[in-house]
């Protein structure tokens, strides 16, 4: 079974530019998560999606969000790009709800805004 | 809202040593309790959990114990190899509701040969 991919694996933007990320998760899952890594905040989670339906979010701005498509591939956003959005931005998948089944990790997209 | 307190890294040792990587965590109830690894240059993986009071989980010679009364899970291994570096999370998660994992800021381990 393939794993959770994620595209691009590595991004550059400029400040002000938004970025589409993608997320394909492991077949039939329908959970996918997102998480923003970054050195001085560690593991962050920003928002998960079940079914098309956002369940939860993080505690991150507007200028970040996501969807979910009828496949359960998830995209999220960042619009107007900040150099502090620099991070590496992990999706996880599971087959129902992250609290009570295990969650697959991407190997992330590296996202530098310069 | 939960909370997780790990040893600040980096953690270096030799092949062959001890290893133990603190964790303390902050919850409401009985969460389940994770650790995942990040290997270079991958996503996480889970290692292992536990998930009720006195569980021991295990994996690849790992082990941690959930502690309820200290609100501990520590993660430990007998003897490590050059293959454990990697960078070590722990994470509670709790079973009612769809709250995400909240993880810690993660222990980076080094093991020299």
């Amino acid at each position: 079974k393939a794993g959770v991919t994620q595209t691009p694996r590595y991004l550059i933007k400029t400040r002000g530019q938004q970025v589409t990320l993608s997320c394909s998760p492991i077949s039939g899952h329908r959970s996918v998560s997102w998480y923003q890594q970054t050195p001085g905040q560690g593991l962050q989670f920003l928002f998960e999606y079940f079914s098309e339906t956002q369940r939860n979010k993080g505690n991150f701005p507007g200028r970040f969000s996501g969807r979910q498509f009828s496949n359960s591939r998830s995209e999220m956003n960042v619009s107007t790009l900040e150099l502090g959005d620099s991070a590496l931005y992990l999706c996880a998948s599971s087959f129902g709800t992250p609290s009570y089944n295990e969650q697959f990790f991407g190997p992330g997209t590296r996202l530098t805004v310069l | 809202g939960d909370s997780v307190t790990q040893m600040e890294g980096p953690v270096t040792l030799s092949e062959e040593a001890f290893l133990t990587i603190n964790c303390t965590y902050t919850a409401t109830g009985y969460p389940s309790l994770f650790w995942y690894v990040q290997y270079p240059g991958e996503g996480l993986q889970l290692l292992l959990k536990a998930t009720k009071a006195d569980d021991k989980g295990s994996n690849k010679g790992f082990e941690a114990t959930y502690r309820k009364e200290t609100t501990s899970f520590h993660l430990e291994k007998g003897s490590v190899q050059v293959s454990d570096s990697a960078v070590y999370f722990c994470a509670p998660q709790q079973a009612s509701g769809n709250t995400p994992l909240v993880f810690g800021k993660g222990t980076r381990l080094s093991v020299i040969a």
